[in-house]
């Protein structure tokens, strides 16, 4: 399994940004997958959940309303666009995969981006 | 939302020793969704255990873990050089959101 996450960099509080990730080594359209952050010195959060097909999102509250998740199984790529984002937004985002088609423990991590959002 | 409080904050033992990591849900965890990782600075973070005490492939049998309802325990019989991370423990046995405890940091004496 390689999950290979991009997208990460500097943008002002108020702006959007899409991180992607690139998913090899399994088929991807057989499970799930999250996005999980840490801000710089703290611990881990969950952000998002996406069932295998897509048909079922979730997120945190924090999240919600501003970041919408997506997946193309035909390209093998998870997607998180992030709007109106804030300096807390700030953090290593992970890609991860699920060990199901909806939600259970996550058996594999990216090396994670990173989003600075700051002015 | 399940409230997941680990402990201690910081655990400083040797290699050798054994290692007692804490972990308890503000609500039950259901059928024992209970998952650990482990996490060292600048890498991804590692599924360790899952079900509360069965381990995840290739975790060698110095970690167990043990508990349900609202208290469970990560053990590392003796531990090794590379054990030396941040733990944390989650529960995915309800609807999201699916939370993380606060972690614990083992680190060498």
């Amino acid at each position: 399994v390689h999950l290979v996450e991009s997208g990460g960099v500097v943008v002002q509080p108020g702006g959007s940004l899409r991180l992607s990730c690139a998913a090899s080594g399994f088929t991807f359209d057989d499970f799930a997958m999250h996005w999980v952050r840490q801000p710089p010195g703290k611990g881990l959060e969950w952000v998002s959940l996406i069932s295998w097909d897509g048909g079922r999102t979730y997120y945190t509250d924090s999240a919600k309303g501003r970041f919408t998740i997506s997946r193309d199984n035909s390209k093998n790529s998870l997607y998180l666009q992030m709007n109106n984002l804030r300096p807390e937004d700030t953090a290593f985002y992970y890609c991860v995969k699920d060990k199901a088609l909806l939600g259970s423990y996550f058996d594999s991590w990216g090396q994670g981006t990173l989003v600075t959002v700051s002015s | 939302e399940i409230v997941l409080t680990q402990s201690p904050g910081t655990l400083s033992l040797s290699p050798g020793e054994r290692a007692t990591l804490s972990c308890r849900a503000s609500q039950t965890v259901s059928s024992r969704y209970l998952a650990w990782y482990q996490h060292k600075p600048g890498q991804a973070p590692r599924l360790l255990m899952y079900g509360a005490s069965t381990r995840a492939t290739g975790i060698p049998d110095r970690f167990s873990g043990s508990g349900s309802g609202t208290d469970f325990t990560l053990t590392i019989s003796r531990l090794e050089p590379e054990d030396f991370a941040v733990y944390y423990c989650q529960q995915y046995g309800s609807t999201p959101p699916y939370t993380f405890g606060q972690g614990t940091n083992l680190e060498i004496k």
